[in-house]
């Protein structure tokens, strides 16, 4: 089953706007984990935030985690041609470390 | 390897037939992971392996479904009597000992069942 639910499904910008995508998720995790996709193909890790962090960045991109609220959204600032992908958040889990991803966003950016 | 290399990239089956799925993870990755992938939507969760055992094979849908890694390297997932709901890119993933460190997908097998 899907860990939650993603927000928006589809979202078009221009190049050099930001993007904001949102995650909700059910469980508990001790982590969560953005992934981006091409093509429908391979998964690429992005970012990792822990359950005790509120905040993360990594280059152009900035993470945050709220447990409380079981939320989650990763920016993306002065976007590229090169972001058109569609985008998952993970909730991972200490057992087995499996991942349970959400339903994902479609990012298009356009010239 | 440099990558999780997965075999073949795409399968065209007649449904009602077997197919195996093949997973080359990271040299020297102990966990390999199993997913399957709807067209829209997020991979779910298959099977978990730790060396050569099944540590967690809870998303496995039913018994036509089943998969093994007698080596504790290489992992293939078997499919019997394939069905038309089976067809979906299938996504495995390695990390370094069962922990999130160095998790990293292959670029997936897309079955079709026709």
């Amino acid at each position: 089953s899907q860990q939650g639910e993603e927000d928006p499904q589809a979202l078009s910008i221009q190049e050099g706007e930001n993007a904001t995508m949102n995650c909700s998720y059910k469980t508990s995790i001790n982590n969560l984990q953005w992934y981006r996709q091409n093509s429908g193909r391979g998964l690429v890790h992005l970012i990792l935030i822990r359950s005790n962090e509120r905040e993360k960045h990594s280059g152009r991109l900035r993470v945050t985690l709220d447990t409380s609220k079981k939320s989650s959204s990763l920016l993306i600032t002065a976007s590229r041609a090169a972001d058109t992908a569609s985008y998952f958040c993970a909730g991972g889990t200490g057992t087995a470390s499996k991942l349970t991803f959400g339903t994902g966003t479609r990012l298009q950016v356009t010239l | 390897g440099a990558g999780v290399s997965q075999t073949p990239s795409n399968k065209v089956t007649e449904k009602g037939k077997y197919v195996e799925l093949r997973c080359d993870p990271i040299s020297g990755h102990t966990a390999l992971y199993w997913y399957r992938q709807s067209l829209g939507q997020g991979p779910e969760f298959l099977i978990y392996f730790q060396g050569t055992g099944a540590a967690d094979d809870s998303g496995l849908p039913n018994d036509r479904f089943f998969a093994v890694r007698p080596e504790g390297s290489v992992s293939t997932l078997k499919i019997q009597r394939t069905e038309r709901g089976d067809s979906a890119v299938y996504l495995c993933a390695s990390s370094l000992d069962g922990t999130f460190y160095g998790y990293t997908f292959g670029s997936g097998t897309r079955l079709t069942v026709v």
